[in-house]
């Protein structure tokens, strides 16, 4: 129930290209989805977040698509660029928790090549 | 200094040292955490400290002993470690966001422990 289930473990997309990243989730409770993306050497930051009030959040080259009946959530990212290349994780939160932990998933590892 | 800062960024230990890793948030956040990134498990609570008290532990072993003597500091402990402790600790601290509740966090850059 508190799972992230995150995929895949691996990604390589050539410049230009969409990157698509999927999760799941089984915790109907949860209602803030956060993306964290993390470059070696550095530890994750926040790239981009969304309530299932809405079914798409987009942010420049990144877009969330939500979907609340599959229990699903994506982060795409447009003209990927090797400047994208990261590790990126997806999480889910119970807001109004207080400081109760996010639950994270086990993260993608994105390469974009030239 | 602003963010999140951990001290050292890179520690070599034998078995049987006694070492301490530092962090300190500058952001005035009421939480703080310790994670674990190996290639196993990339991303491992192991504590969580709300308004200095510990809420959570989860599972560690005992040679990890966390301390946070303020809202801004947290530490860890480390002694007689094993080679499989090796691994990036991340320290992180967050604050409920007013109105959403959202819990946004800011981790450091880590510390990369090497256990020998």
């Amino acid at each position: 129930q508190q799972q992230v289930k995150q995929s895949p473990q691996s990604l390589i997309v050539q410049k230009g290209g969409i990157s698509i990243i999927n999760c799941a989730y089984e915790n109907t409770a949860f209602d803030y989805f956060p993306w964290y993306q993390q470059f070696p050497g550095k530890g994750p930051a926040l790239l981009i977040a969304i309530r299932p009030d809405v079914s798409e959040k987009k942010e420049g080259r990144f877009t969330i698509s939500f979907n609340k009946s599959a229990k699903q959530f994506s982060l795409h990212i447009m003209d990927s660029q090797p400047g994208d290349s990261a590790t990126y994780f997806c999480a889910a939160h119970r807001s109004f928790s207080g400081n109760t932990p996010l639950v994270f998933g086990k993260g993608t590892r994105l390469s974009v090549i030239a | 200094e602003t963010g999140v800062t951990q001290t050292p960024r890179h520690l070599v230990m034998g078995m049987t040292n006694k070492k301490s890793l530092k962090c300190e948030q500058h952001l005035g956040h009421n939480a703080m955490y310790w994670y674990k990134q190996s290639a196993k498990k990339p991303l491992e609570l192991m504590f969580v400290y709300s308004l200095e008290e510990r809420v959570e532990n989860n599972s560690v072993p005992s040679r990890f002993s966390p301390e946070c003597p303020n809202s801004s500091h947290l530490f860890l402990h480390l002694h007689t470690l094993q080679p499989e402790d090796s691994a990036l600790y991340l320290c992180a601290s967050s604050q409920s966001e007013p109105g959403s509740g959202a819990n946004v966090l800011t981790f450091g850059a880590g510390s990369r422990l090497t256990v020998l």
